[in-house]
């Protein structure tokens, strides 16, 4: 299937943690995303990479650390997590940078404990 | 910096009814104008996207409307059914600096 997948799709940790989550797209999109939809369900972008290279970085703690090791592949590492952390972040990726036929994954549920 | 509001936030009605979601953005300069749905738990779906120089798109019983010069987009869904109720998010994309999302609306049509 084409798509962009996520994993895991829930996590659960304790406060302190380092976590990882995982974002691949196999439709040969050039830019990925990062958002993240807060209690509210107020969705806000926090990285865009565009063939690797770091485009947007969006006001984000610097415990949110995103890495592309290709242009398929978009990963979210935080640190030491908090409380507030606690969210969905779905991945997204679209063509090129203007942002035309997007496509979201269906998140991953993080809840900090 | 761009702002997305949408009204209403919530909205319910009977089956069958057309209705429209209404759509504003303070900053003119959007590149193109998105409007996708969401349902509990799921992703994004994109429904319509309106480049900045159009000014409507169709698919099926959905159409969109843009003026730049208001500030403002609409979403009319004609003759709703029950598979309709979701979250509708509009989202306007400027350049390159990704999409700026309003909070939504919150649909439930009666079946």
């Amino acid at each position: 299937d084409t798509a962009v997948s996520q994993t895991p799709k829930y996590l659960v940790t304790q406060m302190g943690n380092d976590k990882s989550i995982k974002c691949e797209q196999n439709l040969g999109h050039d830019t990925m995303y990062w958002y993240k939809q807060d209690s509210k369900k107020f969705l806000k972008i926090m990285f865009s990479y565009n063939n690797k290279e770091l485009i947007i970085n969006e006001t984000v703690p610097n415990r949110f650390s995103p890495k592309s090791p290709d242009k398929a592949h978009l990963n979210l590492h935080i640190n030491s997590l908090e409380l507030g952390d606690s969210a969905v972040y779905f991945c997204a990726s679209s063509p090129g940078r203007g942002g035309y036929g997007y496509t979201f994954g269906s998140g991953t549920r993080l809840t900090v404990v | 910096k761009q702002e997305v509001t949408q009204i209403p936030a919530a909205l319910s009605v009977p089956e069958g009814e057309n209705l429209v979601l209404n759509c504003s953005f303070t900053d003119s300069a959007i590149y193109n104008l998105q409007w996708f749905r969401q349902d509990p738990g799921k992703g994004l779906t994109s429904l319509l996207l309106i480049q900045s120089s159009q000014r409507e798109q169709t698919s099926g019983r959905l159409n969109a409307s843009l003026d730049k010069s208001s500030g403002r987009s609409t979403l009319y869904i004609a003759a709703s059914q029950p598979g309709d109720s979701a979250t509708y998010l509009c989202a306007g994309q400027g350049g390159a600096d990704g999409l700026t999302f309003g909070k939504g609306t919150h649909l439930i049509i009666q079946p």
